[in-house]
């Protein structure tokens, strides 16, 4: 089975830099694509990016100046570094797995397992 | 800008039928957005029910299932029980980006 989670400072002061690290375990993190999604409180979620094991990525256009996401093979572990934060990066984090599956006659978008999600608050 | 739409609040009996949709600000939704569906319970992370439109996980129950109707992608709950009481979001793909809709409430009254 595997596992997500999300570690990292739960309170990070205005305009520093928030960086949250997601450990997988019960599987390697080759061939799957790794996301980062986040909720501000009492709202829905946002996709913020994601990195491919060999460090490819995407990010959301909204967030993409001030978002780097990185991964660490040999950790099993893939970060995320968000800049110059504001309360309006008040959310929780969650890590997830995305899985691009091609079954010989057709393609398939499947994201399956979640971290538990962390809170970070932005407040000085 | 990208713009998900989903119901923000469905309410439906215990043994009835639900039916959530999910549209594109692009234009209808095809198998090519690879729609996907989550369930979120209060204070809990979200957990994965439907992906690439139709399919399910191996935790999902039979209950669930996902289709294409009308341009949008369908989440359809047949004999609802109280534990479905959760938000739903779905999850379109374009290209290389990801956007979630805003979710729905779903009450079992």
């Amino acid at each position: 089975q595997v596992q997500l989670q999300e570690s990292g400072p739960g309170l990070v002061k205005p305009s520093e830099t928030l960086s949250l690290t997601c450990t997988v375990s019960g599987g390697s993190i080759s061939s799957y694509y790794w996301s980062w999604i986040r909720q501000p409180p009492g709202k829905g979620l946002e996709w913020i990016g994601y990195i491919y094991y060999d460090g490819s990525t995407s990010y959301n256009p909204s967030l993409k100046s001030r978002v780097t996401i990185s991964v660490d093979t040999s950790k099993n572990q893939f970060s995320l570094q968000l800049t110059s934060v504001t309360a309006a990066d008040t959310a929780i984090y969650y890590c997830a797995r995305r899985v691009y599956h091609y079954d010989g006659s057709a393609y398939y978008l499947i994201f399956d397992y979640w971290g538990q999600g962390t809170l970070v608050t932005v407040s000085s | 800008q990208t713009v998900v739409t989903q119901e923000p609040s469905l309410t439906v009996s215990p043994g009835g039928t639900a039916t959530l949709t999910c549209a594109s600000s692009t234009g209808a939704v095809t198998s090519g957005y690879y729609p996907n569906w989550f369930q979120q319970k209060p204070g809990q992370a979200p957990r994965a029910l439907i992906y690439s439109t139709s399919n399910k996980h191996s935790w999902t129950p039979a209950r669930f299932s996902g289709s294409l109707l009308g341009g949008k992608a369908v989440l359809t709950l047949s004999g609802v029980q109280p534990e479905d009481e959760a938000d739903y979001y779905c999850l379109l793909f374009y290209g290389g980006a990801q956007v979630f809709g805003g979710g729905t409430k779903l009450t079992v009254l």
